[in-house]
């Protein structure tokens, strides 16, 4: 089946260090491709989608300065957290889909677990 | 209000048991689909379905598009099926999904 990278896992760093999240689509072509946050005990939250070569559409509420989204490659998107803050503490998680239609599966990553000192 | 609620919010069964979850939504969707999010983080996706019902192994999900209505049924139940249990609906007309907050379920031996 279809699967989705993170890198890293786990990052820890200092308030006002950014941090590069990179999400990859193993085995398939990854025409759209999503980034999630979510809070401990709270459930995920759309932040930006991204489509390979345009501009990444932010939710409402998302920062698109502080969030970099970068989607270089139909398997390769990143998410840069431009100085970080304690706050941006949270469990960051991609997903790709194979194309464009709605309903098509989304394939999600293992998530990455950001910690802000 | 959530546009997408699920219940209950935690569930404990003893091993074996029939275990049932429930999600409902609000807004117009495309599809629903059935996460699994264990207690590292990762998310695999269970199923996507729009109509009817669908079985995979112990895993049945079902969806009634007229109440506005899925549920995830476990058989058998085991220790691994320990998780937290997620809905999500796909807007109709675009890509996003809408994510209920998830059952925590946990099963005893």
């Amino acid at each position: 089946g279809a699967v989705v990278s993170q890198h890293p896992s786990w990052v820890i760093c200092k308030s006002g260090t950014s941090v590069k999240i990179e999400c990859r689509s193993l085995d398939f072509q990854a025409t759209t491709m999503f980034w999630y946050r979510q809070f401990p005990k709270q459930s995920l939250m759309l932040m930006a989608t991204s489509n390979e070569g345009s501009k990444a559409t932010y939710e409402q509420g998302v920062e698109k300065d502080k969030f970099l989204i970068n989607h270089a490659s139909l398997t390769l998107s990143t998410l840069t957290v431009t100085s970080a803050h304690p706050e941006d503490s949270s469990f960051y998680i991609c997903s790709a889909s194979l194309g464009e239609d709605p309903t098509d599966t989304q394939y999600f990553g293992p998530g990455t677990r950001l910690t802000v000192l | 209000k959530n546009e997408v609620e699920q219940s209950p919010q935690n569930l404990t069964a003893q091993e074996g048991e029939f275990i049932t979850i429930n999600c409902s939504y609000s807004v117009g969707i495309s599809a629903l689909h059935w996460l699994q999010q264990h207690p590292g983080g990762g998310i695999v996706s269970l199923f996507m379905l729009s109509s009817g019902k669908k079985k995979h192994g112990r895993l049945i999900a079902t969806i009634n598009i007229q109440e506005k209505h899925s549920s995830l049924h476990i058989t058998a139940s085991h220790p691994r099926d320990s998780a937290v249990y997620i809905c999500a609906a796909t807007n109709f007309g675009n890509e996003k999904l809408t994510f209920g907050t998830g059952t925590r379920l946990t099963i005893i031996p």
